[in-house]
């Protein structure tokens, strides 16, 4: 089994729509982030969050909103989508703040 | 910023060869991780070190922190072409939050 699974792989849509990225880990993990990799290759985190906490990055749009169910997902829903959301987006796992266990990645690209 | 700054960009090597990256950050912390990203995957951890710790090995990885200079360094020794990948470091300061760069690129030429 996958430990941290994100679907969809690719995402291609069109500017100013609304989308959503699911991520599960079943490691047990406590803290889940969200990633962006431009095409440099930079990864920026976007959030971190666990079951206390949501810890965001300030650069990240008010645009972007991560939704937790439960502690083994941690969904990311983009409004509004933007021609510079194009990027990698990662989904990551760790057992309190330690090794982070990363996703496939979902490339979305906005048209 | 606090993100890790890798170093070089990209770096080409001959298999059998050793390769080394450096990554310097900008402020305290508790512990930085090296990450291997093989080309369009996902990251996988490699090593950590803690701030307390100097060196750390694990196989053919040798990791060198020295947090006076605020930077790290990390060997791969003996290289294969399966070594061919994007790597980074990762520094963390809140403990939920860890900041990464912008990667070594490491072409291993069999």
């Amino acid at each position: 089994d996958t430990a941290v699974s994100q679907t969809p792989k690719y995402l291609v849509t069109q500017m100013g729509n609304d989308k959503s990225i699911k991520c599960e880990q079943n490691l047990g993990h406590d803290t889940m982030y969200w990633y962006k990799q431009d095409s440099k290759k930079f990864l920026k985190i976007m959030f971190s969050y666990n079951n206390k906490e949501l810890i965001i990055n300030e650069t990240v749009p008010n645009r972007f909103s991560p939704k937790s169910p439960d502690k083994a997902h941690l969904n990311l829903h983009i409004n509004s989508l933007e021609l510079g959301d194009s990027a990698v987006y990662f989904c990551a796992s760790s057992l309190r703040g330690n090794i982070q266990y990363f996703g496939a990645g979902t490339r979305l690209s906005v048209l | 910023s606090q993100q890790g700054e890798e170093d070089p960009q990209a770096l080409s090597i001959q298999e059998g060869e050793n390769a080394t990256m450096n990554c310097s950050y900008k402020t305290s912390i508790n512990n930085l991780q090296w990450y291997r990203q093989n080309s369009g995957r996902g990251l996988v951890h490699l090593i950590l070190i803690r701030s307390n710790e100097r060196e750390k090995h694990s196989g053919r990885l040798r990791v060198t922190l020295d947090t006076s200079k605020k930077s790290s360094s990390l060997l791969i020794t003996a290289s294969r072409a399966a070594d061919t990948a994007s790597y980074f470091c990762a520094t963390d300061r809140m403990g939920n939050q860890f900041y990464f760069g912008t990667g070594t690129s490491l072409t291993v030429i069999p």
